[in-house]
């Protein structure tokens, strides 16, 4: 079946980049996403790419892509304190009705 | 615009009551989603509607849940003689349409059962 795989944490000390990996299982996912979660609050999400894209950037983000490996990661450059929080990769199911997520990679950022 | 919006924020039952927990999806989206958040569980997909489709409910975890969804827009998850493995936060989600669509999140409703 669909699975996600996620580190559960990671440290980073404010200014320094942060690299967030991801493994899914469905080779026929067409769409991966990240979504961030702070505390107390629903799911907010940050990016997406599509699957014939090998990389997405939006401002600090860079989305990279590898379906060979079935490998995504997510960079944070110039982390800030403000982006301590769970992040969720997620992968669409195979009936392209609902998004199968990771566990979240605890984020946190340390002035 | 507005939102996903979830009510209410937060509930808490006793053991073997009925919760209904309400989702106002944003306007416009046609597709549906009720996700349940446990801790160190991660999100686990329940129930899915899409316009006037019969609901996927491969995701609910026991006949004690179900969910249904009113004139394509409000819906609202029920769930009969709750146990205390019910406690958890519950999240709703919208999409523009299914198939690829982002999915956008309420702040959930936490449900704890004692």
């Amino acid at each position: 079946g669909e699975d996600v795989e996620q580190s559960l944490f990671l440290s980073v000390r404010e200014g320094d980049s942060s690299v967030i990996n991801c493994t899914y299982t469905d080779s026929s996912s067409t769409y991966l996403y990240w979504y961030k979660q702070e505390p107390g609050a629903g799911l907010q999400l940050l990016t997406y790419i599509f699957s014939n894209m090998d990389m997405k950037q939006d401002q600090r983000l860079t989305v990279l892509l590898n379906k060979k490996d079935k490998h995504l990661s997510l960079r944070i450059a110039d982390t800030q304190t403000g982006d301590s929080a769970i992040y969720f990769c997620a992968e669409l199911n195979q009936a392209g009705t609902a998004l199968i997520f990771g566990k979240g990679t605890t984020l946190s950022v340390s002035s | 615009g507005a939102g996903v919006s979830q009510s209410p924020s937060n509930k808490v039952t006793e053991k073997g009551k009925d919760v209904e927990l309400r989702c106002d999806p944003i306007s416009g989206h046609t597709a549906l989603y009720w996700y349940r958040q446990s801790l160190g569980q991660g999100l686990e997909f329940l129930i899915y509607f899409q316009g006037n489709s019969a609901p996927d409910k491969s995701g609910l975890p026991s006949d004690r849940f179900s969910a249904e969804r009113t004139g394509g827009s409000v819906s609202t998850l029920t769930i009969q003689r709750t146990q205390q493995e019910d406690s958890a936060v519950y999240l709703c989600a919208s999409s523009l349409e299914p198939y690829n669509s982002p999915l956008h999140f309420g702040n959930g409703t936490r449900l704890t059962v004692t």
